[in-house]
C-alpha cells in the first residue's frame, strides 16, 4: 500500500528540548516536503527536497532542519523548540512536487 | 512575498446546491493549481488539479476553472451532498527548479441534509 509514515502522531515536549519528527514513502518519489498547519494560515511551506541531498527552504523555515540522505526519508529536526513551533505538522511526497499525498500528522505541543 | 487568497472562509449550503470556492495568486510564475479537501482529523487529500496551460477541468461532480490574466482560479462543487463537508484548501505551485508550493488559508463547507 502506498504510504507517507510520519511518527509520532502526538508529542508533546518543553521549549529547548531537540526533537525529530520521521517522515518515510514508498512510492519512490523524488520530492518530499514539509508543512505546518495552523487554525486561519492553511498549510505553510516549511522545506521541501527535490532529490536526495537536496534541499531548499519553504515560506517558514526559521528554526527548522531537515537533512535527504535516503530518497525515501526525510526528517524534520526541531534543534531548540519554542512554544510559537506548537502546531500540526504535515509531511507530504510526490512525482516531481504535483500531486502531493500527505502523511498523517504530527501534532506537535511545546510547553 | 508570494501568496494565495482564499474566499469564502466558510460555507454553507443545503444538500444538491453548488458550492463554489475562489482563489487568487500573486506569483505569474505559478503553472500548477491543485485543491486539496481535508476532512475533520485526517490528512488533506488532491482532489483535482490543473495547469496553466489549461482553462477548465472537470471530474464528475467537481470542476476547477482558472483565469491567468486575472490570477483567479475556483473550485466548483455541484449537486453537494453531506460527505462533501470538509476545509478544502486552493495552492498555487512554481515548477522551475524547484517547486515551492503556496496554500490558501482553507474554506470550511458545511452541506446540510
Amino acid at each position: 500500500e502506498a504510504q507517507v509514515t510520519q511518527n509520532p502522531r502526538y508529542l508533546i515536549t518543553v521549549t529547548g528540548k531537540k526533537l525529530t519528527v520521521t517522515c518515510s514513502q514508498n512510492m519512490n518519489h523524488e520530492y518530499m516536503s514539509w508543512y505546518r498547519q495552523d487554525p486561519g494560515l492553511g498549510l505553510r511551506q516549511i522545506y521541501y527536497s527535490m532529490n536526495v541531498e537536496v534541499t531548499d527552504k519553504g515560506d517558514v523555515p526559521e528554526g527548522y532542519k531537515v537533512s535527504r540522505k535516503e530518497k525515501r526519508n526525510f526528517p524534520l529536526i526541531l534543534e531548540s523548540p519554542s512554544p510559537n513551533q506548537t502546531s500540526l505538522y504535515f509531511c507530504a511526497s510526490a512525482y516531481r512536487g504535483e500531486k502531493l499525498f500527505f502523511g498523517s500528522g504530527t501534532q506537535l505541543s511545546v510547553l | 512575498g508570494e501568496n494565495v487568497e482564499q474566499h469564502p472562509s466558510t460555507l454553507s449550503v443545503q444538500e444538491g446546491d453548488s458550492a463554489v470556492i475562489k482563489c487568487t495568486y500573486s506569483d505569474s510564475a505559478s503553472n500548477y493549481f491543485p485543491w486539496y479537501k481535508q476532512e475533520l482529523g485526517k490528512r488533506p487529500q488532491l482532489i483535482i488539479d490543473i495547469r496553466s496551460n489549461v482553462g477548465e477541468k472537470k471530474d464528475q461532480r467537481i470542476a476547477v476553472t482558472l483565469n491567468k490574466t486575472a490570477k483567479h482560479f475556483s473550485l466548483h462543487i455541484t449537486e453537494t451532498q453531506p460527505e462533501d463537508s470538509a476545509v478544502y484548501f486552493c495552492a498555487a505551485g512554481e515548477n522551475t527548479g524547484g517547486f515551492k508550493t503556496i496554500f490558501g488559508a482553507g474554506t470550511r463547507l458545511f452541506v446540510k441534509a
